[in-house]
């Protein structure tokens, strides 16, 4: 399968602490991007990270890519109860056309 | 105000029935996306269209079928030949290059009786 594998599957910390969630492919990845889905509702874009960059912030947010390990991290910084949601990596295959998303991470951040 | 929308947002079907899942966006956007979700899983891309008039399989056309006749909308036909169909769709269109983000509908839950 060329989905990515994402660490952990599930997460539950307390309000206020980091959240930092993990993804791999098994080949090159380019312009990374990271989603957002709530309970049973549609996906909502988070932060992309281009294949030349190895950092980027927005907000809270944190992104690292890696190319050389085909890995990408999400930090969530202050966590909140609203943070509460499924996340998703997604990327292009090299030359390809078509989003390949990752299996998800589970966050539960508890008040 | 700008979207896209899907319906209906829960869909019940006999089984060997054929079912229209609609999806509809304002975006102005030339790509449309058909994607299924599986409990626990990620998205997994059934057809995506690049412009009107064409459109390519994904990783798992079999048993589903699309139209891109307009530039907003983008039906999906899930077929009495999909036999596992009961999932969550969902629809997503974007500009089309790789550096655009996708902007999602709500969804649909499709249940087979």
């Amino acid at each position: 399968s060329q989905q990515g594998e994402e660490d952990p599957q599930a997460l539950s910390i307390q309000e206020g602490e980091n959240a930092t969630m993990n993804c791999s492919y098994k080949t090159s990845i380019n312009n990374l991007q990271w989603y957002r889905q709530n309970s049973g509702r549609g996906l909502v874009h988070l932060i992309l990270i281009r294949s030349n960059e190895r950092e980027k912030h927005s907000g809270r947010l944190r992104v690292t890519l890696d190319t050389s390990k085909k890995s990408s991290s999400l930090l969530i910084t202050a966590s909140r109860a609203a943070d509460t949601a499924s996340y998703f990596c997604a990327g292009y295959m090299e030359y390809g056309n078509k989003l390949v998303f990752g299996a998800g991470t589970i966050l539960r951040v508890k008040s | 105000d700008g979207g896209i929308t899907q319906s209906p947002k829960y869909l019940f079907r006999k089984e060997g029935q054929n079912v229209t899942l609609s999806c509809e966006q304002n975006l102005n956007h030339d790509a449309m996306y058909w994607y299924r979700q599986d409990p626990g899983q990620g998205l997994r891309l059934i057809y995506y269209s690049q412009i009107v008039n064409d459109f390519q399989k994904g990783d798992i056309a079999e048993g589903y079928s699309v139209s891109r006749e307009k530039k907003e909308s983008f039906p999906l036909t899930v077929t009495s030949a999909q036999k596992n169909p009961t999932a969550f769709y969902l629809c997503a269109s974007s500009m089309g290059r790789q550096v655009d983000e996708q902007f999602f509908g709500p969804g649909t839950r499709l249940t087979v009786l």
